[in-house]
């Protein structure tokens, strides 16, 4: 079991620039969720998926955001114009499909620089 | 809405004396509570987590935390800090169907030699 992975783990990127961050769950895991956090903050949730199906999304999840996880495997997460707010760490999680679904494993994050 | 408080943004502890961090959550049903820890550029680290039973759980590290339902707390204790024990630590709590976490805003603990 090599834990959850995430992919890069920096991007500096100029504003209004897309970027694309990956994220792979513990195998068979087919419970998946995104978190943001920004400095000095605590995570806050961004989506989820079971399988290939996103079954809650945040309204921090704005417009330019879109995930994926078309195979009910890994998962993409995109940020399209990126804006300098964006700034942040993005961290992925993954929870064993069964005992309680709260029980998530986190992955080391990509941190996310806009200039 | 459902809400997690860590009162304290920071604090420091000697090496080898006891610690304890408060974390106050609001839910009206019992929650179900967690403590992460998160070394500097790192994931999150599941220390302990709290679903029903016993209100007193034993996590990894050597860490304990008691929930409380009447002071709606559950405050994380070590009888002794190592060194290796600064970094930032998470009380979440879990909301809802599908397994949303609510953060606080984290407590970084410093340990002084």
């Amino acid at each position: 079991d090599t834990g959850v992975s995430q992919d890069p783990r920096h991007k500096i990127t100029k504003r209004g620039q897309n970027v694309t961050f990956r994220c792979d769950p513990i195998s068979e895991h087919n419970r998946l969720y995104w978190y943001r956090q920004t400095l000095g903050q605590g995570p806050e949730f961004l989506t989820y998926f079971q399988n290939e199906a996103q079954l809650e999304k945040s309204r921090l999840l704005s417009d330019r955001f879109s995930a994926e996880r078309p195979k009910g495997s890994f998962s993409t997460l995109e940020i399209q114009r990126t804006e300098q707010g964006d700034s942040a760490m993005y961290l992925c999680a993954s929870s064993p499909n069964r005992g309680p679904v709260y029980e998530q494993y986190f992955g080391p994050g990509t941190r996310l620089t806009v200039t | 809405a459902q809400s997690v408080t860590q009162p304290d943004i920071h604090i420091t502890v000697s090496e080898g004396a006891s610690l304890e961090l408060r974390c106050n959550y609001s839910y009206g049903a019992t929650p179900y509570l967690f403590w992460y820890v998160q070394s500097p550029g790192q994931g999150l680290q599941l220390l302990l987590k709290y679903f029903s039973g016993d209100t007193l759980v034993q996590g990894i590290k050597g860490f304990e935390a008691e929930f409380k339902r009447s002071q709606s707390s559950f405050n994380l204790r070590k009888p002794s800090v190592h060194w290796s024990d600064a970094a930032e630590y998470f009380c979440a709590s879990g909301s809802g169907n599908t397994g949303k976490l609510i953060f606080g805003q984290g407590t970084t603990l410093q340990v002084k030699p």
